[in-house]
């Protein structure tokens, strides 16, 4: 079974602050990593992918990917209560062009 | 620009019941498409995904059905709903030549089946 865990939260941090989002995946074959933002009651959005091991920074958001230990991150510095959403973590699926894991998602509160 | 419509926004059906949610894509040709169901707190499940015009393939046994009558049309179904087919259900699509996790989601329609 093809899994993507991610802690549920809520993870709280202030205003300021550096929220650090981890997702662990199963397939070592993965190679494809997103991270979508999902505001409540909204679809998700795609905020950023990573393909190859070490960081990806695209402005307050750095994506980090680790292969060895089947593990991605996401940071978001200078954390703002515009932040507050569920971080969703997708893994494709290896030898599918067309499929995604989907994490349940952690859900991240930024305290003014 | 490319912008993904989806309808109805919510819909509240007797178990039963059909369905049909309509999505369309506008500003690009040939996109996949996709159609995912998210429970309460849970991550998204992929119901449907197209390549094109007719092709449709199933990700998961259920009572759902979709159909691609045209090139930027999805269309999801059932003839009779069930309890637990209450959900979130988001239309995405992708660039034929992108990577499948780069998807755009339409705004989604709230399902709830009493």
């Amino acid at each position: 079974q093809k899994e993507v865990e991610q802690n549920s939260g809520p993870l709280s941090v202030p205003e300021g602050a550096i929220a650090s989002l981890n997702c662990t995946y199963s397939d070592r074959g993965s190679q494809s990593f997103f991270w979508y933002r999902q505001y409540s009651g909204k679809s998700p959005e795609l905020i950023m992918f990573i393909y190859s091991n070490g960081d990806k920074e695209d402005g307050r958001f750095t994506a980090q990917l680790n292969k060895a230990s089947q593990y991605v991150s996401l940071l978001i510095r200078d954390s703002q209560p515009s932040d507050s959403a569920t971080y969703l973590c997708a893994v494709n699926i290896p030898n599918s062009s067309y499929k995604l894991i989907f994490g349940s998602g952690t859900r991240l509160l930024v305290r003014p | 620009s490319q912008t993904i419509h989806q309808w109805p926004a919510t819909l509240v059906q007797p178990v039963g019941s059909p369905l049909s949610l309509e999505c369309t894509v506008e500003g690009t040709s040939n996109p996949n498409l996709y159609w995912y169901r998210q429970a309460a707190g849970r991550g998204l499940q992929l119901l449907f995904y197209s390549v094109g015009i007719g092709q449709i393939s199933s990700e998961v046994p259920q009572n759902l059905s979709a159909s691609r009558p045209q090139d930027r049309q999805f269309i999801l179904s059932s003839k009779k709903l069930l309890l637990s087919d209450s959900g979130f259900y988001l239309c995405a699509w992708t660039f034929r030549r992108r990577d499948a996790g780069e998807l755009f989601f339409g705004e989604g329609s709230r399902l709830t089946v009493l």
